[in-house]
Order: structure tokens, then sequence, then C-alpha cells
């Protein structure tokens, strides 16, 4: 079955430093991806996604792009700040009509001052 | 509303004892969604409508948990005879196409 593999967390880095989550993902056919962020206290919301390879998602500074050849979609940021503060999932949504989204265990992030 | 709402916020409750917790999607959207997400188990998918009807309700744990739309709007999720692992967050979303809006979740504890 379908499923998506994050690294594990908490992901602790200093203001400005350069943040990388590695994400992977196991699917039939030509998934979409994406990337929620769950701020602490808030639901979860979409920062970005990539519907075929070699797409580039990107927003906030985040970006992301879908590597089929290596079956991943690592988020990225040049330089993190403390408001960037919180859990991250990636997700994948199977093409042909079928919409639930399966997601990773998530990854926290931590970014200190 | 404006935004996907779910109640209770919090439900504390004793085992054995049934459940409901309730969602109340975006006005129009056609799809919502059930997920549960535990501490260090990520998001997990329970049950998805689509209307009226559950077209995917693969992800329920076991006989005890149960779910239910109506007029194409406002959902209930109802857990019978709660067990201790029951206790989670249970998120609802909806979607009207590619992107899911989540609500705040109900925090469940079961004592």
């Amino acid at each position: 079955g379908d499923s998506v593999t994050q690294m594990e967390g908490p992901v602790t880095l200093s203001e400005e430093a350069f943040l990388t989550i590695n994400c992977t993902y196991t699917a039939t056919g030509y998934p979409s991806l994406f990337w929620y962020v769950q701020y602490p206290g808030e639901g979860l919301q979409l920062l970005l996604k990539a519907t075929k390879a070699d797409d580039k998602g990107s927003n906030k500074g985040f970006e992301a792009t879908y590597r089929k050849e290596t079956t991943s979609f690592h988020l990225e940021k040049g330089s993190v700040q403390v408001s960037d503060s919180a859990v991250y999932f990636c997700a994948l949504r199977r093409d042909s009509g079928y919409s639930t989204l399966t997601f990773g265990k998530g990854t926290m992030l931590l970014v200190s001052p | 509303g404006a935004g996907v709402s779910q109640s209770p916020s919090n439900k504390v409750t004793e085992k054995g004892k049934d459940v409901e917790l309730r969602c109340d999607p975006i006005s129009g959207h056609t799809a919502l969604y059930w997920y549960r997400q535990s501490l260090g188990q990520g998001l997990e998918f329970l049950i998805y409508f689509q209307g009226n009807s559950a077209p995917d309700k693969s992800g329920l744990p076991s006989d005890r948990f149960s779910a239910e739309r109506t007029g194409g709007s406002v959902s209930t999720l109802t857990i019978q005879r709660t067990q201790q692992e029951d206790s989670a967050v249970y998120l609802c979303a909806s979607s009207l196409e590619e992107k899911l809006f989540f609500g705040s979740g109900t925090q469940l504890s079961v004592l």
C-alpha cells in the first residue's frame, strides 16, 4: 500500500540556519505530493504541493521538488525563523481520483533565536 | 463558517463509555475526512466521505468505530465502549478539490 516516510525529529536549528526535512514515498501510479504544517495549537494547513515529476512546490520560503527517480519530496528552506517552529507532515494523494491523503508521521522543527 | 469546526475541543471519558465527536465542514465542501493523530504515530486515516456516502472506511480500527454524514454536511464519529488506546486527537478535514482544510481537532482522553 501507499506509505510516506519522514526523518524523525525533533530537528533543532538556530535562526537563519538551512533546513532539510527528508521525505520518501511508496505508491502506485503517479501521486501528488504535499507538505502540511501544524503550528502549535492550530490545525494542519497546506504549505506546498507538487503534482508531477520535477515540479517544484514553494511557499513562504520553503521549497520541495518532486523527484520520481528517488521517490522523494524533501522540504528545504534557506534561512529558518523562530516562527517556523512547527510539525511538518509530508503526504501523498494517489492519482486516478482517489482523494484520501496518506501522511507521514510528522517531523517537529524547533528553531531557537 | 469560515473554517472546519470540531466539537468538543476536549473530551475526557471513562473506559467503556461511548463518545460522539462532531465535525462541521466548510460550507459547500463535498469531501470530508476523519484522521487520528497519536503521539509518535502521525496521522492515521480513518474514513472518507464523498457527499453522504463513505467510499473508503478502510481506516476504521475496529467495529467500535463508526461515522455518518447527513445532508452532505455535518459528520459524527462515534466510538463505542472506549478503550485507553483510543486516546488521541481526532482530526476532521474537508475539501472541494485537492486542498484539505483541517479543523483543530478533538483531544480525546480515555481514563
